[in-house]
């Protein structure tokens, strides 16, 4: 167990809808990052956050939008949504100062039908 | 970010040390070594990281060339539970919260009973 939650675990949704995914990070750590992972894409990054403020850009699409709030937590918000958006999404956390050692949740698993 | 090359897969004995090898052959002097690896659909895990001296954690030993053009992950007594795929990545260290992770393809390790 990392110490970063994620939920829901499961999610299906149908095409051009709209849904959030949660995270909270471990206790302590002041930086989140989101990233995708499909089956002919592999594990990209999307997204960092850092005590609030968005901190760097991977290839996250327009539709999607990240914010992370004064609680740390994280929402991943997806929307329009694509048959090829469908994925698996982790958020990961890490200690202030360290690089890159970070700490991974369970992932939520998007299926868009 | 220097490119790290590893074999798509590799098979070890249960038991047996199983030695997995990342070349990094363009790797700058300020660029650090990691490893993570990711059980089936599991959130990746981090294992171990270094810079230019060999370290050991619970985990695992990590052995970088003099020449730090390539590196060694050893896990000393494979179990089933270490059959995932295994990421090499070399980063540039930095404290300024931004150290997104790009990974790769990885090795597939299959551990036989």
């Amino acid at each position: 167990d990392s110490g970063v939650t994620q939920t829901p675990k499961h999610l299906i949704t149908a095409t051009g809808q709209r849904v959030t995914l949660r995270c909270s990070p471990r206790s302590g750590d002041l930086s989140v990052y989101w990233y995708q992972q499909s089956l002919d894409q592999g594990l990209q990054f999307l997204i960092q956050y850092y005590n609030g403020e968005e901190r760097a850009k991977g290839n996250i699409l327009e539709r999607f939008s990240a914010q992370q709030f004064p609680d740390l937590h994280s929402e991943l918000n997806l929307s329009s949504l694509e048959l090829g958006d469908s994925a698996l999404y982790f958020c990961a956390s890490s200690p202030t100062g360290t690089s890159y050692e970070q700490y991974f949740g369970p992932g939520t698993r998007l299926t868009v039908t | 970010d220097a490119k790290t090359t590893q074999p798509p897969s590799m098979d070890c004995a249960e038991g047996r040390a199983a030695n997995l090898p990342c070349n990094h052959s363009t790797i700058s002097g300020n660029e650090y070594v990691y490893w993570y690896r990711q059980i089936h659909s599991q959130g990746p895990q981090y294992i171990i990281h270094g810079l230019k001296n060999n370290e050991t954690n619970e985990m695992a030993s990590l052995i970088i060339t003099e020449d730090r053009k390539s590196s060694t992950l050893i896990l000393p007594h494979a179990t089933l539970r270490d059959t995932a795929v295994y990421y090499c990545i070399v980063r540039v260290a930095t404290n300024f919260g931004n150290e997104k992770l790009t990974f790769g393809t990885g090795t597939r390790l299959t551990i036989i009973p």
